[in-house]
């Protein structure tokens, strides 16, 4: 099956950088997936990686080594509204064509 | 921007009671999803239609739920009988297909709160 760990919460203050790790172990990588979502609302796309290397996309950013099976986003210049949980979701190649697996998700508390 | 539609937004019901959700992708989307989340968990996956065939349902509790897409575009998630262990969000999404660059768009959830 899939094992994708990535920590329960964070905290950083506004204009700050952080960054969410998010560790995983597929029989098939076939892409990954962060997701942004506040509380009690729909999780929302954020960026996807299927090669190494670094996405930029504004101020969000994420990276991928699928020898390591590693992935981070970086937030930048974090503003109030930043405050979420945000979610990493890998695709397998091994099981249904389209299907995600989600983490826990992390939350994200950004202090004024 | 067009958007996943889902309803009711809010469902409170007792344990052997009958429930319901709907949901209505995104126009021209072929591939829906239903996902069940527990609060402090990720989205699990519990239902994917390819237009109005089931090509995943590995994690449906059958014995319960049933889902259905009738006409390959909205589709219903029932529960029957409800139990106290289904409170969760009810995540609905679409995608254009089953690509591996395909994203899920996801509706506002229902949130069931069974007593």
């Amino acid at each position: 099956g899939q094992n994708i760990d990535q920590p329960t919460e964070m905290t950083a203050t506004e204009g700050a950088i952080v960054q969410i790790n998010c560790t995983y172990q597929t029989s098939g990588f076939n892409g990954l997936f962060w997701y942004q979502q506040h509380a009690g609302e729909a999780p929302t796309f954020l960026s996807y990686n299927v090669l190494d290397g670094l996405e930029e996309k504004g101020r969000f950013s994420s990276f991928l080594s699928r020898s390591k099976g590693y992935s981070y986003l970086l937030l930048k210049e974090l503003q109030m509204k930043d405050s979420a949980s945000y979610l990493c979701a890998v695709r397998d190649r091994g099981s249904t064509l389209g299907r995600l697996y989600f983490g826990r998700g992390t939350q994200l508390t950004v202090w004024p | 921007e067009a958007e996943v539609a889902q309803s009711p937004r809010y469902k409170i019901t007792e344990k052997s009671q009958a429930v319901a959700f709907w949901c209505d992708p995104i126009s021209g989307h072929a591939t829906l999803y239903w996902y069940r989340q527990i609060l402090g968990q990720g989205p699990e996956l519990l239902v994917q239609f390819q237009d109005e065939s089931v090509v995943d349902d590995s994690q449906l509790p059958k014995d319960r739920f049933s889902a259905e897409r009738l006409k390959g575009v909205d589709s219903t998630l029932k529960i029957q009988p409800a139990e106290l262990g289904d409170s969760a969000m009810y995540l609905c999404a679409s995608s254009v297909t089953s690509g591996i660059a395909d994203i899920q768009y996801f509706g506002a959830g229902t949130r069931l709160s069974v007593l």
